[in-house]
Formats: C-alpha cells, sequence, structure tokens
C-alpha cells in the first residue's frame, strides 16, 4: 500500500513543493514512479526509477528516496504545476499499485 | 508523435459484456508492452492488465481476473480490453498506457458506466 501525504498542499506560485509517498513494504530496486494529472486530462509520467526524470519534464521536478520512503520536490513552482499527483511501485511483481493521490493547489 | 486513442466505453447493464480498442501510432507498437489503468472516484488509479511486447506474458489485477481478457493485434496497431461479467466496480476511466509497469504514455480514456 502506498500512501501519499499531504492529501491537499496549498501553496503560491514560486514557492517550493514537497511531496511524500510512503510504502508499507520496501520497494523493490527502487521502483516507483511520480504521475502529474490534471483536470479532465490523462495522468503524465514525471519520474520513473525513483529518481529520473520522464523525457521533456523540466528540472524543477526531482525525485528522491529508497526503501519505503520517497519525495517528489518541485522548486519554484509555476501555474501550470498544481494539479493532483500519484506515485506508483511497480516492483518484482503485480500488483502494480498508485497511492491516493496529492493535491497541490494554490494559495 | 506517439498517440493512444481508446474507443469502446459505454453504458453496461451489470453481467454485460464490452470490448475497448486502443488506436496506437507514432511509435513501433509491437516493440512496446501495453497496459490498461482504470481510474474512479472511488478506487482512484488502478492497473487492470498488461500484456507483453510479443504477447506471451499477460498479467491481471486480482479484480478482473478471469472476466477481462487483454489481447492486441500487430498489423493494426490496437490493443484490445475485452470487459466481461461487468460489475458496478468496474466502472470508470479506461486508460490505455504504453508500458509494462510504468507508463510514458497515456491515451484520453474511455468511460465505462456499468448500472442497470
Amino acid at each position: 500500500v502506498l500512501t501519499q501525504s499531504p492529501g491537499t498542499l496549498s501553496l503560491s506560485p514560486g514557492e517550493g513543493a514537497t511531496l511524500s509517498c510512503r510504502a508499507s513494504q520496501s520497494v523493490t530496486g527502487n521502483y516507483l514512479a511520480w504521475y502529474q494529472q490534471k483536470p479532465g486530462q490523462s495522468p503524465r509520467l514525471l519520474i520513473y526509477g525513483a529518481s529520473k526524470r520522464a523525457t521533456g519534464i523540466p528540472d524543477r521536478f526531482s525525485g528522491s528516496g529508497f526503501g519505503t520512503d520517497f519525495t517528489l520536490t518541485i522548486s519554484r513552482l509555476e501555474p501550470e504545476d498544481f494539479a493532483v499527483y500519484y506515485c506508483q511501485q511497480y516492483g518484482s511483481s503485480t500488483p502494480w499499485t498508485f497511492g491516493q493521490g496529492t493535491k497541490l493547489e494554490i494559495k | 508523435e506517439v498517440q493512444l486513442l481508446e474507443s469502446g466505453g459505454d453504458l453496461v447493464q451489470p453481467g454485460r459484456s464490452l470490448r475497448l480498442s486502443c488506436a496506437a501510432s507514432g511509435f513501433t507498437f509491437r516493440n512496446y508492452a501495453m497496459s490498461w489503468v482504470r481510474q474512479s472516484p472511488g478506487k482512484g488509479l488502478e492497473w487492470v492488465s498488461t500484456i507483453s511486447f510479443s504477447g506471451g506474458a499477460i498479467y491481471y489485477a486480482d479484480s478482473v481476473k478471469g472476466r477481462f481478457t487483454i489481447s492486441r493485434d500487430i498489423p493494426s496497431n490496437t490493443l484490445y480490453l475485452h470487459l466481461s461479467s461487468l460489475k458496478p466496480e468496474d466502472s470508470g476511466v479506461y486508460y490505455c498506457a504504453r508500458g509494462l509497469n510504468y507508463y510514458d504514455y497515456w491515451g484520453q480514456g474511455t468511460l465505462v458506466t456499468v448500472s442497470s
């Protein structure tokens, strides 16, 4: 089970954001991904392998962590960054599971 | 440009069947594993099924095992999901996504509503 916190994060453009994803068991190989989803859109891959940025993702997005604790950090929030963020573990076997999401909203 | 276009979602009664399609373009379809992920208000994002690039390996979530069947047609670059014995809890937006276990491209989704 992946638990994301906080449920909602209220920040202003230009601030930094730290989103947490905690796994109930160690994530094999640090196989953890982060996605961004805006209203009415499909999810977009941001990070895979806990810290590798997907193609075209700005370097203000960074992922870190290992074992059971992972973090998505967004430095200098842009207006287009306000969305819902999901983590996903894809360890050695199915089922591959998602967290419940963190909503990043404009303060 | 990679594009995934789902179709086939509908309002169906419990116990009925439905087939979803996903037309892929902009990449070499036969070289990639493909997956279905669904999203419902009550359950968030849920991985449903994956088929390997060759079709030789197929995986299902326990919640759909025995009721859903994933398949792919290489010549037409199309991914399918056959849903049978549908339950109300199967309702949601079904996304086609490229990848075995994490997903770098997603379609726009197709809505399945199971209700009497």
